[in-house]
This record gives C-alpha cells, sequence and structure tokens, in this order.
C-alpha cells in the first residue's frame, strides 16, 4: 500500500531532551518535506530535500536537524535548541517531473512538558 | 515576502448550500495553486492543483479557479454535504518547490 508513514504519531518529551520523528515513503518521490503547523495557523517550512544527500533549510529551521540517507527516508530531530517544539509536525512528498502535488503524512503530535 | 490570506476564516452553513472559500496571494510569479482539505488532527489531503498556465480545475462537487492578474483563487463547493465539513487550505508554489500556505479556512456544514 503506497504511501507516508510517519512515526510516532504522539511524542512526549522533556525539556532539555532531543527527539526524532520518522517520515518513511514508498512512492519513490524524489523531494521530501517537514512541515511545522501551530493551532490556527498554516503550514510552515523547516527543512526540504529534492535528493538523497542534500537538504535545505526552510524558513524555521533554527533548533531543527535533518538526514537524508536515502531516498525513502527523511527524519527530523527537534533539538533542545528549539525554543517552543509544541506542535503537529507533518512530513510531505512531490516526484520531481510531476505536476507539484503534494502528498502529506498524517502527522506527529510533539508535546513538551 | 509572499503571502498567502485566506478568508473567512471560519464558515458554518446548512447542508445543501453552494459555497465559496477565498485564497488571496501576493506574488504574481506563481507556478501552482493548491486547495487541501484538513481534518482534525490528520495530515492534507490534496483536493485541486491549478498550473499557473490554467484558470481551473474541476474534481466532482469541487471546483478552483485562478486569477493571477487579480491574485486571487476561490475554491467553490456544490450542493456541501456534512462530511464536507473540515479546514480547507491553499497554498501558493512559486520557485524552489516552496509552498507558502493560508491559514485555513475552517468550514462547519450543518445537517
Amino acid at each position: 500500500d503506497g504511501g507516508i508513514t510517519q512515526s510516532p504519531k504522539y511524542l512526549f518529551r522533556k525539556e532539555g531532551q532531543n527527539v526524532t520523528l520518522s517520515c518513511e515513503q514508498n512512492l519513490n518521490h524524489d523531494a521530501m518535506y517537514w512541515y511545522r503547523q501551530d493551532p490556527g495557523q498554516g503550514l510552515r517550512l523547516i527543512y526540504y530535500s529534492q535528493i538523497v544527500n542534500d537538504f535545505q533549510k526552510g524558513d524555521i529551521a533554527e533548533g531543527y536537524s535533518v538526514s537524508r540517507e536515502k531516498k525513502e527516508s527523511f527524519p527530523l530531530t527537534v533539538t533542545s535548541a528549539q525554543k517552543n517544539p509544541t506542535a503537529f509536525y507533518l512530513c510531505a512528498t512531490t516526484g520531481v517531473g510531476n505536476t507539484g502535488e503534494l502528498f502529506f503524512g498524517e502527522g506527529s503530535r510533539l508535546t513538551v512538558l | 515576502k509572499q503571502e498567502v490570506t485566506q478568508i473567512p476564516a471560519a464558515l458554518s452553513v446548512p447542508e445543501g448550500e453552494n459555497l465559496v472559500l477565498n485564497c488571496s496571494f501576493t506574488d504574481s510569479a506563481i507556478y501552482n495553486l493548491q486547495w487541501f482539505r484538513q481534518d482534525p488532527g490528520k495530515g492534507l489531503t490534496s483536493l485541486l492543483l491549478i498550473q499557473s498556465s490554467q484558470r481551473e480545475q474541476t474534481s466532482g462537487r469541487l471546483n478552483a479557479s485562478l486569477d493571477k492578474s487579480s491574485g486571487r483563487s476561490t475554491l467553490y463547493i456544490a450542493a456541501s454535504q456534512p462530511g464536507d465539513s473540515a479546514t480547507y487550505l491553499c497554498a501558493e508554489e512559486t520557485s524552489g518547490s516552496r509552498l507558502t500556505f493560508g491559514e485555513g479556512t475552517q468550514l462547519t456544514v450543518n445537517p
């Protein structure tokens, strides 16, 4: 069954801890994205990657890190440097050369206690 | 800085009504405009994508239009149903495969 899988769906973290959110896709898409969504707001781009072993900062990259060692995987680490990490995190993909349509995972909700 | 604005922020209608959601964008160098649906606590589902060379796209009861000169897009929902209740977001793609999202319109269709 093709799609994008994000895990965990819910995550609680103590202040000062790093946490890694997983995003896996079997759509054979080249480009992958991480967005953050806060209540009542639109999505803001954290990082994106258009090809394996390469990624770029988005609009709010501070306090986050990513890697793209495999085409299928684009994990996001929320570090202790992120001042306000409680949010809903969404991973998305789009295939190079297609119409530009974005496909999203189901999201991961991170709560800092 | 490019901005995307959606009006209204919330809308409540009785079942069966036709309705229009509005999206305004500031960057005229647009590649495409996408409309998404988001159910509570879920990811986004792509509804319609309009390329910059197109004026509208249709899918079932949904019709989206694009007017680059005025910086506007509308999403028309015909014969609304309770199952249409969700938040609808528009997003503008300009360059570098990056999208700018609006804040969304929360739609409630009452039986």
